[in-house]
């Protein structure tokens, strides 16, 4: 089973500032196969990205993905005051199907 | 816009059966893969399983001899049933749209609902 490791854990930034969020795989998977959310306190998660570098319908442009192999990154380029939350990358794999990343909180500085 | 409106029992004792069913409103339920999806509170995601409009299902090994999932197409609803519930499965349960276009994954959630197991 592919392991996804995110970091790091807790990034504290302020608004206006460039956030680099990471998605290690514990083995090489496709990039068709990997997505990002975020998840606000009470709230189900979100769709943000899919492919590991298209957005959703709605997501503005600020956050964007990227990466392949083992590696992939969420960025978001200018954060806005709505975009702290929690964020998850999850993979597909036809066995054992979807699986997440234990997340990364991003918090106001 | 499609939404997902899901409701079920809250609070259940240990060794009970979890009962949730989730509904499609203003969408397809024909065209995709239904799932659910749980979160223990504080912690992160775990993928149940998903069916289709056929009936046709996958589960996540790991909770597979507990789970059975349905689909009641006359009025667009899909549902879930846990058995041998445990401590351990106390968690916000939510039911999603796996995205059709090819890309796995969720593009359309519901609003979650809790589940606390305890005696």
């Amino acid at each position: 089973e592919i392991v996804l490791t995110q970091s790091p854990g807790t990034l504290s930034l302020s608004p206006g500032e460039r956030a680099t969020l990471s998605c290690r795989a514990s083995q090489r998977v496709s990039s068709y196969y990997l997505a990002w959310y975020q998840q606000k306190p009470g709230q189900a998660p979100r769709l943000l990205i899919y492919g590991a570098s298209n957005r959703a319908t709605g997501i503005p442009d600020r956050f964007s993905g990227s990466g392949s192999g083992t590696d992939f990154t969420l960025t978001i380029s200018r954060l806005e005051p709505e975009d702290f939350a929690v964020f998850y990358c999850q993979h597909y794999a036809t066995s054992p199907g979807y699986t997440f990343g234990r997340g990364t909180k991003l918090e106001i500085k | 816009q499609v939404q997902l409106q899901q409701w079920g029992a809250g609070l259940l004792k240990p060794s009970e059966t979890l009962s949730l069913t989730c509904g499609i409103f203003n969408g397809s339920f024909s065209d995709y893969y239904w799932s659910w999806i749980r979160q223990p509170p504080g912690k992160g995601l775990e993928w149940i399983g998903a069916i289709n409009y056929s009936g046709t299902t996958n589960h996540n090994p790991s909770l597979k001899s507990r789970i059975t999932m349905s689909v009641d197409t006359s009025r667009n609803q899909f549902s879930l049933k846990l058995t041998s519930l445990t401590a351990a499965d106390t968690a916000f349960y939510f039911c999603a749209r796996e995205d059709n276009s090819g890309y796995p994954a969720f593009d359309v959630w519901g609003q979650g609902a809790m589940v606390t197991v305890s005696s």
